[in-house]
């Protein structure tokens, strides 16, 4: 499977546990993406690397989140200290600059997190 | 800021029927790109078809045509004879040329299909 892959699928914990979500993305990819998807709701953008680069952030991302891209292939994404707030499925995306449709998002089947 | 309305939550269709999906936007950049992606039950983003802001041609793909009117700002998705298949989420999202980076989606319309 060449696809983006995600796990794990879910995530059940209690609130004030620490969760990691790892996403690898298509391999020649140098684009990848973490949004948040909350029920009834678009995907909202986390942030974003460019290689091993984290370019861009959102407000949305509090300080304990952290997402770190070593070496410019998989992703992880980790939340401490979790919160009711944080149950939501979390995205991963990548693209490759240039694509035919100047860099289409192509994600994977998301981590879908339930806080206690 | 960028910003994407779907007003529809949810459609019915009849199966072979063609049904529209409408999508707003709101953009101040000079030039952006807009994309629809399907997300069935099982979760992943699947991307269907894309519009540039300055491509002269309504985008199709296969069943799929989006009916892009600049002046309106809408881009709504067109599927032609529908399929059981067809049946999910389906959102509409934008990029602009100055936060080429980011993704804007709407927030979706489920559309479901029946037999």
């Amino acid at each position: 499977d060449t696809g983006v892959s995600q796990n794990p699928r879910h995530k059940i914990t209690k609130r004030g546990q620490n969760v990691t979500f790892r996403c690898d993305p298509i391999s020649e990819h140098n684009r990848l993406y973490w949004y948040r998807q909350t029920l009834g709701q678009g995907p909202e953008f986390l942030t974003y690397f460019q290689n091993e680069a984290q370019l861009e952030k959102s407000r949305l991302l509090s300080d304990r989140f952290s997402a770190e891209r070593p070496k410019g292939s998989f992703s992880t994404l980790e939340i401490q200290r979790t919160e009711q707030g944080d149950s939501a499925m979390y995205l991963c995306a990548s693209s490759l600059y240039g694509g035919r449709y100047t860099g289409e998002l192509f994600f994977g089947e998301g981590s879908r997190l339930t806080v206690l | 800021a960028q910003k994407i309305t779907q007003t529809q939550p949810g459609m019915f269709v009849q199966e072979k029927e063609a049904v529209t999906l409408d999508c707003t936007y709101d953009t101040s950049d000079p030039s952006y790109g807009l994309f629809w992606y399907k997300q069935p039950s099982s979760g992943e983003m699947i991307f269907l078809i894309y519009q540039g802001s300055y491509d002269q041609q309504n985008a199709t793909e296969g069943r799929y045509s989006l009916n892009f009117q600049k002046a309106r700002k809408s881009a709504n998705l067109v599927i032609s004879a529908s399929q059981l298949g067809d049946s999910a989420m389906y959102f509409c999202a934008m990029r602009g040329i100055y936060n080429f980076n980011k993704f804007y989606f709407g927030s979706g319309t489920k559309l479901n299909v029946k037999p």
